[in-house]
């Protein structure tokens, strides 16, 4: 079975300096991983996705994150915070176990402080 | 690129009333959708897995009886909350899966039982 594990509950950044959301996954198969954004009171917004091409995924608002196969994780970066990032990020396991079956990380709270 | 949609995005019901949730996929085949349930500042709970002309699976936990899940065409899924309860307010949000393995989410639909 697939699973997901978002490393830290809440991750608090100044405004301009890095990101670095962490998240380690297990599967069986060759998975496709995600990272969503939600924002309070809001649906889900991809951010970005694995699916067995590059392993140095770009995706929007400037974050990406890098498959390591040898380290089964899938961290998420931005190289400069904007309060606008201040939300709730989940990491997201899919792989053919169960029909594509889609495991949530438990979500990481980003803070961004001026 | 490909759209899930989901309605209604908010409603609010009297406790003991039944509510029906719509998913559909605009623009593709879901052979596979999956539904969601979130609590306040928590993660996405897999309810149920629904597979176009066959049974809902659901996940352990999940009473079949209260969350009846219909998936009566390769575009259509509904998650119906029979005599709802106060505690059944949260988030449900669900996401539909290609024969590619892509995965897409719906907006998310906000209950409120009264």
């Amino acid at each position: 079975a697939q699973s997901v594990t978002q490393l830290d509950s809440h991750v608090s950044v100044s405004e301009g300096t890095p990101v670095l959301l962490r998240c380690n996954y297990s599967s069986s198969y060759s998975p496709s991983l995600f990272w969503y954004v939600q924002h309070p009171n809001k649906g889900l917004q991809l951010l970005l996705k694995y699916t067995s091409a590059a392993t140095l995924v770009k995706g929007i608002n400037g974050f990406e994150a890098e498959f390591k196969k040898s380290e089964t994780s899938f961290h998420l970066t931005k190289p400069s915070a904007h309060m606008s990032d201040a939300a709730e990020y989940f990491c997201v396991v899919s792989d053919r176990t169960g029909g594509f079956k889609t495991i949530f990380g438990a979500g990481t709270r980003l803070f961004v402080k001026a | 690129g490909a759209v899930v949609s989901q309605h209604p995005s908010r409603v609010i019901c009297k406790s003991g009333t039944s509510v029906k949730i719509e998913c559909r996929s605009l623009d593709f085949q879901a052979t596979t959708m999956f539904w969601y349930r979130q609590f306040p500042k928590k993660s996405l709970m897999l309810m149920a897995t629904s597979n176009e002309g066959s049974k809902a699976t659901y996940e352990q936990g999940v009473e079949k009886d209260k969350f009846l899940i219909n998936h009566a065409s390769l575009t259509l899924s509904t998650l119906t909350v029979t005599s709802a309860h106060p505690e059944d307010s949260s988030f449900y949000i669900c996401s539909a899966t290609a024969n590619t393995g892509e995965l897409f989410f719906g907006e998310g639909s906000r209950l409120t039982v009264l």
